[in-house]
This record gives structure tokens, sequence and C-alpha cells, in this order.
């Protein structure tokens, strides 16, 4: 079974600097996806930055970018520029390429506060 | 972009009664959906797979009888919480996955907290 852990559960940065958050998973399988989910307080899950574990490249969407290292099984979130409406908790998530098999399994969590 | 939608996004009940919980998918078909349970503070923990026009299959430890899952049609999935007890008490996510998209990106509901008393 995959898991996946994010062993930093509050962090916090000042606004307009950057913060880097970490996760790694277990899996044997080699085709899967990783995900960063953002959950502000209305709770709604907003899909913050997607990579296939097929590519090398790491994905970035503006301020968002990975460090996606698939030998160490390490994931990590950079958010660059930090703004007051990135305070939320991210969620990194793990989903299976193979056909039939796509539920996400989510880490626990890191709250991320944003300081004026 | 894709929506989903949730409904009610509240609901309180009496404790021995049942409570329908409706997930639309509004702009896109999903042939699957998913079920999520997330107490505060926690991460989201799946409850069930839902597929169009077949059984929910289930995670371990999920009551089948307790949590019924329809999916009757290509944009409604629903889950109904029968003789809901207060540690039934939680917030409900429902997810559903777009077919269009080659990832078969995963689109979140608002949720729905449920409240019993």
């Amino acid at each position: 079974a995959q898991t996946v852990t994010q062993s930093q559960p509050e962090m916090s940065v000042q606004e307009a600097e950057t913060v880097t958050l970490s996760c790694t998973y277990d899996t044997s399988e080699s085709d899967y996806y990783l995900f960063w989910y953002k959950q502000p307080p209305s709770r709604q899950m907003i899909l913050v930055i997607r990579q296939e574990a097929y590519k090398q490249q790491n994905a970035t969407e503006n301020r968002f970018s990975v460090n996606f290292q698939k030998a160490a099984k390490s994931f990590s979130l950079k958010i660059s520029d930090s703004q007051l409406g990135d305070a939320a908790m991210y969620f990194c998530a793990y989903r299976s390429a193979r056909f039939g098999n796509e539920k996400l399994t989510f880490g626990t969590g890191t709250r991320l506060t944003i300081i004026p | 972009g894709a929506v989903v939608s949730q409904h009610p996004s509240r609901v309180i009940c009496k404790s021995g009664t049942s409570v329908k919980i409706e997930c639309r998918s509004l702009d896109f078909q999903a042939t699957t959906m998913f079920w999520y349970r997330q107490f505060p503070k926690q991460s989201l923990m799946l409850m069930a797979t839902s597929n169009e026009g077949s059984k929910a299959t289930y995670e371990q430890g999920v009551e089948k009888d307790k949590f019924l899952i329809n999916h009757a049609s290509l944009t409604l999935s629903t889950l109904t919480v029968t003789s809901a007890h207060p540690e039934d008490s939680s917030f409900y996510i429902c997810s559903a996955r777009d077919v269009r998209t080659g990832t078969g990106e995963q689109y979140f509901g608002p949720g729905t907290r449920l409240t019993v008393t």
C-alpha cells in the first residue's frame, strides 16, 4: 500500500518570503501522479500543482514549484513570494497511474501561516 | 473549469435519522466519484469509490450498510448516512474524476458538514 508522509505539521513564513513544504511517499509502482492540494479555511480543496512521475522536469505553476526526487521518493513544494492568501492547510497526495486504481492517498497535512 | 457541487453544505439531524448528501459534477461527466471524510484538523480519509451504474467500492473499515452510495447518473452521486449517531458527525467531501483529462483529474466539492445531535 502506498503511504504519504508530511513531517511538518505547521510552518510559518514572512510575507513575500519563500517557504518549502516537505513530502515523502512510499510506493512500489513506477508510474504514478503526485499532487499538492490547498485547503483554506473554507475547506474547499484546491489543486495547487501536479507532477507525473515519468516526467523528470519539475512542475511549476506561477509562484509554486516542486522538487521531485523520484529515487528518494520526495516531493517538496516551494512557494515563492508568499502572500496572505497562501495561508491554508497543504496536503500532499499520491495517485497510481494504473487504470482502475485512481484513489488519492493523502498525507496528514501542513498548516501554513503567513506572517504579515 | 470543472465544478463539483455538494448539497447541503450543512445539515443537522437527530440521532437515529438518515441524511442524504448529493454530489454533482456541473460541467463534465464523471464515471467515478469519491467520498471522503475529514475530522477536525485531520486529513481526508477515503470512504468509498462510486462508479456510475455499479456498486460502490468501500474502503476497509467503512460500513457499507451505514454509508449507502448511489451513482445513478454520470453527474450525480449520493451518500446516505443511515441511522446517524453523534460519532458520524464530520465533514464529508466528494470528488469527481474528469475523464476528459489524460491524468483523470479529480475535482472536489465544497464539502458538507454533518452534525448529529
